[in-house]
């Protein structure tokens, strides 16, 4: 069984100042790595996913994040934040031995101060 | 590309009816579609995996009977809530997965999302 666990369920952080988002995951198999954002009322979109390769992955709106085999952790990361930033985040895992099923963390949600 | 969309985007209905949620994959083929809930604050739940052509497969806790699911096409998953009541209230996500032999991992793509209010 995969459990994702994000650390933080809210963070305020002023405007350009940067931000990091914790997630971890256990899993007794190998993994790939999601990272979805939700703005209000609205689905998830795809900020980034790891599958395989470099470590150190980049996705859209500046969003970089980690994969941390070792520390099974895939924090996500910005350098500087916007006020259009403020959404709700959520870590993701699958498994790769196929059935598609994801599981996701409680989310994270992040609010940009002006 | 990867559009899924769902109708309605929101819906409110009496207690004691049923309630169907459509979702659809416009520019591409899914075999497999998955049903989400979502309460206020929290995140996603899956309540089943659909698959096109077969039963679908509920997790442990959704009532099957409650909650029917249909995939009768490649691009249309349905939801129905059957006897609806209060509880039921609750924000339903569908998601697709894109079908074919040069899919090298499983993204889902995601739709807006259904927002049902049971009075």
């Amino acid at each position: 069984a995969q459990s994702v666990t994000q650390l933080d369920s809210q963070v305020p952080v002023f405007e350009e100042a940067p931000v990091e988002l914790r997630c971890n995951y256990s899993s007794s198999v190998s993994v790939y790595l999601f990272w979805y954002v939700q703005y209000p009322n609205q689905g998830l979109q795809l900020l980034l996913k790891y599958l395989s390769g470099s470590t150190l992955v980049k996705g859209i709106n500046g969003f970089e994040a980690e994969f941390n085999k070792s520390q099974t952790s895939f924090h996500l990361r910005k350098p500087s934040v916007h006020i259009s930033d403020t959404a709700e985040y959520f870590c993701a895992v699958s498994e790769r031995t196929g059935g598609f099923k994801t599981i996701f963390g409680a989310g994270t949600r992040l609010f940009v101060k002006a | 590309g990867a559009v899924v969309s769902q109708h309605p985007s929101w819906v409110i209905c009496k207690s004691g009816t049923s309630v169907k949620i459509e979702c659809r994959s416009l520019d591409f083929q899914a075999t497999t579609m998955f049903w989400y809930r979502q309460f206020p604050k929290q995140s996603l739940m899956l309540m089943a995996t659909s698959n096109e052509g077969s039963k679908a497969t509920y997790e442990q806790g959704v009532e099957k009977d409650k909650f029917l699911i249909n995939h009768a096409s490649l691009t249309l998953s349905t939801l129905t809530v059957t006897s609806a009541h209060p509880e039921d209230s609750s924000f339903y996500i569908c998601s697709a997965t894109l079908t074919g032999a040069t899919i090298a991992y499983n993204e889902q793509f995601f739709g807006p999302g259904t927002r049902l209010t049971v009075l």
